[in-house]
């Protein structure tokens, strides 16, 4: 079963503007992170934003926010404020407990597209 | 400065030929990982090691191999048992806490094709 959903395989935000990209997540742990990821067009994978299952306040990193809902497994990465350069394949991922060694389970990917 | 080297950036791969694929950390990571992106897709697990001289199993193992000599160092080999290896591989290496929330930290990749 698929442990990390990413619904929207491509959006389009006008530079300036904020965009929601989606992700929910399945487990049975109680103790997990989650992370969001930004892939460009070059192949690297740069790390974005963080949020325990543990913690109260939303993580915050600069442009990026997540707006955790834990009741409803989602984890939805909030950028604002949008810049050319935020276009790139977004990915969401998962670390449970001791599962594969702390390895990340990932969704499939929303392909962002920020316009003029 | 720390990170993770990956090479070649670019492999061709003959049929019934084996590939290795180099990644190195000068991290101090305990933990290595070899991930796979075919496109339009998210990552898959192949292989991981927590500790030197061991290594486990991930979701898509058939068809490579992995060894772990030096902590520094994950080299995989992609067999010629592999039917279809055309595809991105992205080596990552972490921390073994599990409360930690450092994030894995990702070399630039490997794009390997078929001649």
């Amino acid at each position: 079963a698929q442990k990390i959903t990413q619904t929207q395989p491509g959006m389009f935000v006008q530079e300036k503007e904020a965009v929601t990209l989606d992700c929910t997540y399945d487990t049975s742990d109680q103790s997990y992170g989650l992370f969001w990821y930004k892939q460009p067009s070059s192949g690297e994978m740069i790390f974005l934003i963080y949020q325990g299952s543990y913690d109260e306040q939303n993580a915050t990193e600069g442009r990026y926010s997540l707006n955790f809902q834990k009741a409803r497994k989602s984890a939805n990465l909030v950028i604002s404020a949008s810049q050319l350069g935020d276009s790139a394949m977004y990915f969401c991922a998962m670390r449970e407990g001791t599962h594969s060694g702390y390895a990340l389970n990932f969704g499939k990917g929303t392909s962002l597209l920020v316009t003029p | 400065d720390g990170g993770i080297t990956q090479s070649p950036k670019y492999l061709f791969r003959k049929e019934g030929q084996n590939v290795t694929l180099s990644c190195e950390q000068n991290l101090n990571h305990d933990a290595m990982y070899w991930y796979r992106q075919d496109p339009g897709q998210g990552l898959r697990l192949i292989y991981y090691s927590q500790i030197v001289n061991d290594f486990q199993k991930g979701d898509i193992a058939e068809g490579y191999s992995v060894s772990r000599e030096k902590k520094e160092s994950f080299p995989l080999t992609v067999t010629s048992a592999q039917k279809n290896p055309t595809a991105f591989y992205l080596c990552a290496s972490s921390t073994q806490d599990r409360g930690a929330r450092q994030p894995q930290h990702f070399g630039d990749g490997t794009r390997l094709s078929i001649l």
